[in-house]
């Protein structure tokens, strides 16, 4: 199975800061990488896709970037609602599996 | 609008079976590929299984193969989890996720998911 590692495992940041959040594949991946942003009690939701499309109805502040075994996602100037647990996903092969998450809380 | 709603959970014990059902809405249910995935409480979220649009093609994660089993039924746009054998390692969310794409190895993300339910494994 491939091995997604996200890094930090937690961060704290200000709102109005720019933050990002890695993600490292075991192998080579092209493209094939989701993010999703969980809020407690609440279910997963998606943020991008194919490493750097948006998906609809997300905030523009919001972005996606890397191809292969490296990836980021970006929030470029954060707001109260983005305070969450942000989780990588590879779908290049079977099972797709997940980062362990990053939780996101305010300084 | 899509809507996903689990249910179905509950506590079990050890070495029982628990039936797990989600029913979709506002979409075609039977133009997409759709997937079960837990999260034990607090920790983080792993795939369980999938299934295409038209039940051909299925995976499960090593973790329960030969323990669960999923289907669906597109004519009453609902999709299911059989959970027999049931273990302490078991207990978690389970999620129901629709797929953007119709197949379960075309590498689409998790578009749509419901609120989960909880499946507690306990003596």
């Amino acid at each position: 199975d491939i091995q997604m590692t996200q890094s930090p495992s937690s961060l704290s940041a200000s709102v109005g800061d720019r933050v990002s959040i890695s993600c490292r594949a075991s192998q080579s991946i092209s493209s094939y990488v989701s993010w999703y942003q969980q809020t407690p009690g609440k279910a997963p939701n998606l943020l991008i896709f194919g490493a750097s499309s948006l998906q609809s109805g997300v905030p523009s502040r919001f972005s996606g970037s890397g191809s292969g075994t490296d990836f980021s996602l970006t929030i470029s100037s954060l707001q109260p609602e983005d305070f969450a647990t942000y989780y990588c996903q590879q779908s290049y092969s079977s099972p797709t599996t997940f980062g362990q998450g990053t939780r996101l809380e305010i300084k | 609008e899509v809507h996903l709603v689990e249910s179905g959970g509950g506590l079990v014990q050890p070495g029982r079976s628990l039936r797990l059902s989600c029913a979709g809405s506002g979409f075609t249910f039977d133009g997409y590929a759709m997937h079960w995935v837990r999260q034990p409480p607090g920790k983080g979220l792993e795939w369980v299984s999938g299934i295409s649009w038209n039940g051909d093609g299925i995976g499960y994660a090593d973790s329960v193969k030969g323990r669960f089993t999923i289907s669906r039924d597109n004519a009453k746009n609902s999709l299911f989890l059989q959970m027999n054998n049931l273990r302490a390692d078991d207990m978690a969310f389970y999620y129901c996720a629709k797929d953007r794409g119709m197949s379960l190895w075309f590498g689409e993300p998790f578009d749509s998911w419901g609120q989960g339910t909880l499946v507690t494994v306990a003596s």
